[in-house]
């Protein structure tokens, strides 16, 4: 079964400080990768996926990833982080073979004003 | 469109009742999806549905835990009786041909005491 590891539970960053999250996921065959973010008290909502092409992704908000196939890995980053990105970050997997995305645990944001 | 609608958006009951948590999901949407949210264990995949038949269950912890979907606009989650280690944020999450579009609800924060 496919699972998601995610480094780093807690980040506390400065504004205008660079992000990188890590995130690798266990599975052999072809997988769909996702990044959800959560701001406080609201919902998940999809900041960017991965399904084919390009393993440079680009999303919402000036958030980016990276599928390193070799690695299992699909890191989220961002190049200057605000302080309306604090919240929480879910890296996610699907594999080709059923419907449903397994989330990692998440990594709690927060930056510093 | 208004979204995934859940309710109640709290509930907060005493252990040994009976609870039922409320989906609408996003009309035209073939696909739905309950999580439980707790700080231990993150996001877990609880069940979901294709076309309004139960696909997988295995994430459902108890036979205390029952879903059910009885037409495309309406999914509940039961749970009798309750018990504390049932606290958590349940969210429901729909999507129009497997996982590229989840589209999330903003949960149910339940409470049991």
């Amino acid at each position: 079964a496919q699972s998601v590891s995610q480094h780093n539970h807690h980040v506390i960053l400065s504004e205008a400080a660079s992000l990188e999250l890590g995130c690798n996921y266990s599975y052999g065959g072809t997988v769909n990768l996702f990044w959800y973010v959560q701001y406080p008290g609201q919902h998940l909502q999809l900041l960017l996926k991965y399904f084919s092409g390009d393993p440079l992704v680009k999303g919402i908000k000036g958030f980016e990833a990276e599928f390193i196939k070799s690695k299992f890995s699909f890191n989220l980053r961002k190049p200057s982080v605000q302080w309306s990105d604090t919240a929480e970050y879910f890296c996610a997997v699907n594999s080709n073979r059923d419907d449903k995305i397994i989330f990692g645990k998440g990594t709690r944001l927060h930056i510093l004003p | 469109d208004a979204g995934v609608i859940q309710s109640p958006r709290h509930e907060v009951t005493e252990m040994g009742q009976e609870v039922t948590l409320r989906c609408k999901p996003i009309s035209g949407h073939d696909y739905l999806f309950w999580y439980r949210q707790t700080m231990m264990r993150g996001l877990e995949l609880l069940i979901y549905f294709n076309n309004n038949v139960p696909i997988d269950d295995s994430g459902m912890p108890e036979d205390r835990f029952s879903a059910k979907m009885p037409n495309a606009s309406f999914s509940t989650l039961k749970i009798q009786p309750s018990e504390p280690r049932d606290s958590a944020v349940y969210f429901c999450a729909s999507s129009f041909q497997g996982p590229s579009g989840y589209t999330f609800g903003s949960g149910t924060r339940l409470t049991v005491v």
